[in-house]
């Protein structure tokens, strides 16, 4: 069946430290990764994306890492800070699928300061 | 502005009840979503409209009915209420079934009593 997978459910992290949060796929087919942050009471946002032709995709405090040998995603969060304090999930989207988004399970960051 | 709203934010209500819940997204999209967001916050997609046409219709009860009036709207219609229908909805909208521009709403929180 059709699974996008996080093996953390939790995570907690010093203020300042760095963080990662993984992310397994099940389908090779899977083209399109996304990782979305989703916030008390609000709805998912986009945070970063990355497509199956690419291994590492680099944005502000945040990079995204594809292993697509072991369809594998991970989220890094460089000197992680409170407003950083969410659920992370990752979603992935196949090429012909009209814009469906399948999500993983979630991971709870919580920063400690 | 609100890019994509949904109303209501809380519902609470009583088995066997009928209930619907609203979307608008000002973004000039032409797809629409609704997602079910369950109790160990696992995000699932239930349906999808582009240009006022179904085109996902994932294995839902057909207690609930999905309606788009116009490619700015698409409500949800949930007839019967149960207990399990106690989720949070979500609401969302893309460019042309693709993943461009997905804007997810704030998210209508059922409870079914």
């Amino acid at each position: 069946g059709e699974s996008v997978g996080l093996h953390l459910p939790t995570l907690s992290v010093q203020e300042g430290d760095n963080s990662i949060i993984n992310c397994a796929y099940s389908n090779s087919a899977s083209d399109y990764f996304i990782w979305y942050k989703q916030e008390s009471g609000k709805g998912p946002q986009f945070i970063i994306d990355i497509r199956s032709n690419m291994d590492k995709r680099q944005g502000q405090r945040v990079t995204v890492l594809l292993n697509k040998t072991v369809k594998h995603l991970s989220l890094q969060i460089a000197a992680t800070q409170p407003g950083d304090s969410a659920v992370y999930f990752c979603a992935e989207n196949r090429e012909g699928q009209g814009g469906k988004l399948i999500f993983g399970q979630g991971t709870e960051l919580s920063v400690k300061p | 502005d609100t890019a994509v709203s949904q109303t209501p934010k809380y519902l609470v209500t009583q088995m066997g009840n009928d209930k619907s819940i609203k979307c608008e997204q000002n973004l000039g999209h032409d797809t629409m979503y609704w997602y079910k967001q369950d109790s160990k916050k696992f995000l699932k997609i239930m349906f999808s409209y582009n240009n006022k046409e179904l085109i996902i219709n994932e294995t839902v009860p057909n207690r609930f009915s999905p309606k788009s009036p116009d490619k700015a709207h698409l409500n949800l219609h949930i007839n019967s209420l149960e207990l399990g229908d106690s989720a949070v909805y979500f609401c969302a909208s893309s460019r042309a079934a693709t993943t461009q521009g997905y804007t997810f709403g704030s998210g209508t929180r059922l409870t079914v009593v």
